[in-house]
């Protein structure tokens, strides 16, 4: 049974820091693997989406990197900024049949300025 | 595209009555799914719906629960004689099959929550 773990359960940084979230998985056998963020009673935002025979995926100020054998990957957040935060969720597809998503906790981020 | 749509965004009642909430997702995207989640913790898979078939349920989906998208279009969520269990953020999400390729991204709701009294 797939499981997703995030650490650290909450972070505070100050604004400007440059600052990694980690997301580990008991399955290898994956499709890709996507990273949300959530903001207070909304929805999730997808911000990138790995595929499982790539390594990383880049926007902006986020850099995500996968590595499938490890079970492994990170969020890189680069010059952090207040607006930054939010909870960020990662989350594994594990087959292409159904396409469902199983998450982690998240990692709740906040920024201060 | 005017983005996943869900309603009604609050939903208070008693316990064990019964509750129906509807998604409306992005036009043209066949595959619609249903999740919870409760506080501080991620989405839990319910079920999901390809075009007007539903193809999984989560064991999560006791039967109480019952979901629906007759046309292929929106889809709706009903719970019967709801539980203080209940209370939760339901989210939908719907992607579409492009070419065979899986590597979709799914696109969220703001969610509809629910709190039993």
């Amino acid at each position: 049974k797939q499981e997703v773990t995030q650490i650290p359960a909450a972070l505070s940084v100050p604004e400007g820091e440059n600052l990694v979230l980690n997301c580990s998985f008991t399955d290898s056998a994956i499709y890709n693997l996507q990273w949300f963020r959530q903001d207070p009673g909304k929805g999730l935002t997808s911000l990138l989406l790995i595929q499982s025979s790539q390594r990383e995926q880049t926007s902006g100020r986020l850099n995500a990197s996968l590595d499938k054998s490890s079970g492994r990957s990170t969020l890189y957040i680069a010059a952090s900024q207040p607006g930054d935060s939010a909870t960020y969720l990662c989350a594994v597809r594990g087959s292409s049949n159904t396409g469902k998503l199983i998450f982690g906790q998240g990692t709740t981020l906040q920024v201060k300025p | 595209d005017t983005g996943v749509s869900q309603d009604p965004r609050h939903k208070i009642t008693k316990r064990g009555q019964n509750v129906t909430f509807r998604c409306d997702p992005i036009s043209e995207h066949n595959r619609l799914y249903w999740y919870r989640q409760t506080l501080g913790q991620g989405p839990e898979f319910l079920t999901y719906f390809q075009n007007e078939a539903q193809l999984e349920k989560s064991r999560l989906l006791s039967d109480r629960f019952s979901a629906e998208r007759p046309k292929g279009s929106f889809s709706t969520l009903e719970i019967q004689r709801t539980e203080q269990g209940d209370s939760a953020m339901y989210l939908c999400a719907s992607s579409p099959i492009g070419g065979g390729d899986p590597n979709q991204p799914q696109h969220f709701g703001d969610g509809t929550r629910l709190s039993i009294l």
